[in-house]
């Protein structure tokens, strides 16, 4: 069954520190992972996507790494703000013609002042 | 680039009441999809067009939902009679050619069933 597993369920932490957040996936055959942020009250934004052949992508203070091998990817935030506090929404697309997104039931991040 | 527009944003019900979301995607997006996120949850997919035809409705509940996209374009959501656990948020997603590109999201329809 393809699922996908994000950890922590939730995170508080302290504006301008480093978080890392978890996604673990069973999906195969694979085509590309996502990392959403979806903040409270609006729809998931797209932050990252990577492809099976690539390890890492960065968008400004966001880092994605990717383990094809392993099956393992995780969203490093570097000196967080108060507005990165938000879900964070773990996708993998099935790599199988028109078959859905597998989303992961995300990471709920607080950060505090 | 406008993005995805759904309508409305908030809706209260009670139940057995009817009730349809709006969705408009963004252009030259042959892809849509309505999802629904109960609270804490990550989004569930309910049904898949690529453009007028439907690729993937195996978890929308038919007895009570339906969709339609006409014209591939617009689309609209219906949950007729709607249930107390019908109460979430409906997420309109579209990608330009399958869920191998990037999907957009709307912000969604946050329902109420009382």
């Amino acid at each position: 069954k393809n699922q996908v597993e994000q950890s922590p369920q939730s995170l508080i932490i302290l504006e301008g520190k480093n978080c890392t957040l978890q996604c673990n996936y069973t999906v195969s055959p694979f085509s590309n992972l996502r990392w959403y942020k979806q903040d409270t009250g609006r729809g998931p934004v797209s932050l990252t996507i990577m492809t099976f052949s690539e390890n890492t992508k960065s968008n400004g203070r966001y880092t994605a790494t990717l383990d094809a091998d392993t099956k393992q990817s995780s969203l490093h935030i570097t000196a967080s703000q108060l507005s990165d506090s938000a879900s964070y929404i773990c996708v993998v697309t099935w790599n199988s013609g028109n078959t859905p997104l597998v989303f992961g039931k995300g990471t709920r991040l607080s950060v505090i002042a | 680039e406008a993005g995805v527009a759904q309508s409305p944003r908030y809706k209260i019900i009670e139940k057995r009441q009817s009730v349809a979301f709006w969705c408009n995607p963004i252009s030259g997006h042959a892809t849509l999809y309505w999802y629904q996120q109960i609270l804490g949850q990550g989004p569930k997919l309910l049904i898949q067009f690529q453009n007028n035809g439907v690729v993937d409705d195996s978890q929308l509940p038919k007895d009570r939902f339906s969709a339609e996209r006409l014209k591939g374009v617009d689309s609209t959501l219906k949950i007729q009679p709607a249930k107390l656990e019908d109460s979430a948020v409906y997420l309109c997603a579209s990608s330009l050619d399958g869920p191998l590109d990037a999907a957009f999201f709307g912000q969604g329809t946050r329902l109420t069933v009382v």
